[in-house]
């Protein structure tokens, strides 16, 4: 059980570029979540996946945002068009169905954006 | 919709000194409760969870909360704090509907420890 890995750690970029971050799950977990956490804030859900099904998408998540998770494994998550207000660290969490919801969401270390 | 409250955004005690970080959550049905610890820079550790039965919930690191459902409270305590416990804390509800099970955060308590 090597966790929750998130590639990169930190992005910087400019306005208006696209970003793609990776979330790589704990091998048999099969729900995955992302979280953005804003500056001083708790993490807020934003979209979660079962397999490689996009189950829920929070109305954080604009249409500038798209999450992928292709063959139900690592999980992407773009921004396009990027802005300043989508500074925020992006976190990653995946759940093994064993326990079903009682079960303990793993969270990754984080991808810290900074849009300039 | 579920929501929860840590009142307290800072908090600082002296090590060695015992510990209560509050927490009030707003939930239409039993809810599943966790207290997660962040370090700067870090991703999120669990430190323990609720769903049934005992309302006194051991964790890691010498943590304990307890459950009361008359104050929809779910307080975390640390009868003796260290200085490695400095961090922020938060804590979550579990939505239960559905398959989702997606977590509600609050805002969190940054702890600071003075030696």
């Amino acid at each position: 059980d090597t966790g929750v890995s998130q590639n990169p750690r930190h992005k910087i970029t400019k306005r208006g570029q696209n970003v793609t971050f990776r979330c790589d799950p704990i091998s048999e977990h099969n729900r995955l979540y992302w979280y953005r956490q804003t500056l001083g804030q708790g993490p807020e859900f934003l979209t979660y996946f079962q397999n490689e099904a996009q189950l829920e998408k929070s109305r954080l998540l604009s249409d500038r945002f798209s999450a992928e998770r292709p063959k139900g494994s690592f999980s992407t998550l773009e921004i396009q068009r990027t802005e300043q207000g989508d500074s925020a660290m992006y976190l990653c969490a995946s759940r093994s169905p064993a326990q079903g919801a009682t079960e303990t969401q793993y969270f990754g270390p984080g991808t810290r954006l900074l849009v300039l | 919709a579920q929501s929860v409250t840590q009142p307290d955004i800072h908090i600082t005690v002296s090590e060695g000194a015992s510990l209560e970080l509050r927490c009030n959550y707003s939930y239409g049905a039993t809810p599943y409760l966790f207290w997660y610890v962040q370090s700067p820079g870090q991703g999120l550790q669990l430190l323990l969870k609720y769903f049934s039965g005992d309302t006194l919930v051991q964790g890691i690191k010498g943590f304990e909360a307890e459950f009361k459902r008359s104050q929809s409270s779910f307080n975390l305590r640390k009868p003796s704090v260290h200085w490695s416990d400095a961090a922020e804390y938060f804590c979550a509800v579990g939505a239960v509907g559905g398959t989702a099970s997606k977590l509600t955060f609050g805002t969190g308590t940054r702890l600071q420890v003075t030696l």
